[in-house]
């Protein structure tokens, strides 16, 4: 089944402890991004990547990482997680071609850091 | 930057009728594509239907179209014989040249029995 897979679904945190998000897709896609979903805000973009290797900054980057070592793959880093971070956020990929058929996304996950 | 906004934060219909969800953008851009999403309370987020700017024709998906006024900036979304199914967020969004997704705030649609 052509899907992205997010984990974990839900995840408590302190503030400073370094945690990551992962995202994996297993249709070849080469577009991924991270958004944050947030009340009365929509989503928002945080990093997307065009390919391997390939990263840029979205709207709101400030405060995470992300890498692009393999296709299929694009996990977000919080290195020192705030709890203006606590959010729904979402992975999502595209095939990247001229012709957007639109976004796959993950489940989300609900982050909250106390 | 390109915006997109939806001024309905929320809207109610009536099972079986007909609802129209607003969605207006600006952009400078004449390449383009329009998005809406439906995102129900399990939270996945569904595509529902797509337009790219360069087709006058308006996009049909079974009992959803739009209504897309190139000029005007404005893409609204009609869903015809409302299911209960149909309650959800939904979300308007654009992507330009840049490849970078932009999303309106959302309107939350709630279908009365």
């Amino acid at each position: 089944e052509a899907q992205v897979t997010q984990n974990p679904r839900y995840l408590i945190t302190v503030t400073g402890k370094k945690l990551t998000v992962t995202c994996s897709q297993n249709m070849n896609h080469e577009y991924m991004s991270w958004y944050r979903q947030d009340p009365g805000l929509g989503l928002r973009q945080i990093y997307y990547s065009m390919n391997v290797e390939v990263t840029d900054k979205g709207d709101v980057p400030e405060g995470y990482k992300v890498s692009r070592k393999e296709k299929r793959n694009f996990p977000l880093i919080l290195e020192s997680p705030s709890p203006n971070q606590t959010s729904l956020y979402f992975c999502a990929s595209s095939l990247g071609t001229e012709t957007n058929y639109g976004y796959t996304f993950g489940s989300g996950t609900r982050l909250t850091v106390v | 930057a390109q915006t997109v906004t939806q001024s309905q934060p929320e809207m109610s219909v009536q099972e079986a009728e007909t609802v129209t969800l607003s969605c207006t953008y600006d952009t400078s851009e004449s390449d383009y594509y329009l998005f809406w999403y439906k995102q129900p309370p399990s939270r996945q987020m569904i595509l529902v239907i797509r337009q790219e700017a360069y087709k006058q024709q308006n996009a049909t998906e079974n009992r959803f179209s739009v209504n897309f006024q190139k000029a005007a900036k404005s893409f609204s979304l009609k869903i015809s014989d409302s299911q209960l199914g149909d309650a959800a967020m939904y979300f308007c969004a654009y992507e330009g040249g840049a490849r970078q997704l932009t999303f309106g705030s959302g309107t939350q649609l709630t279908v009365l029995p």
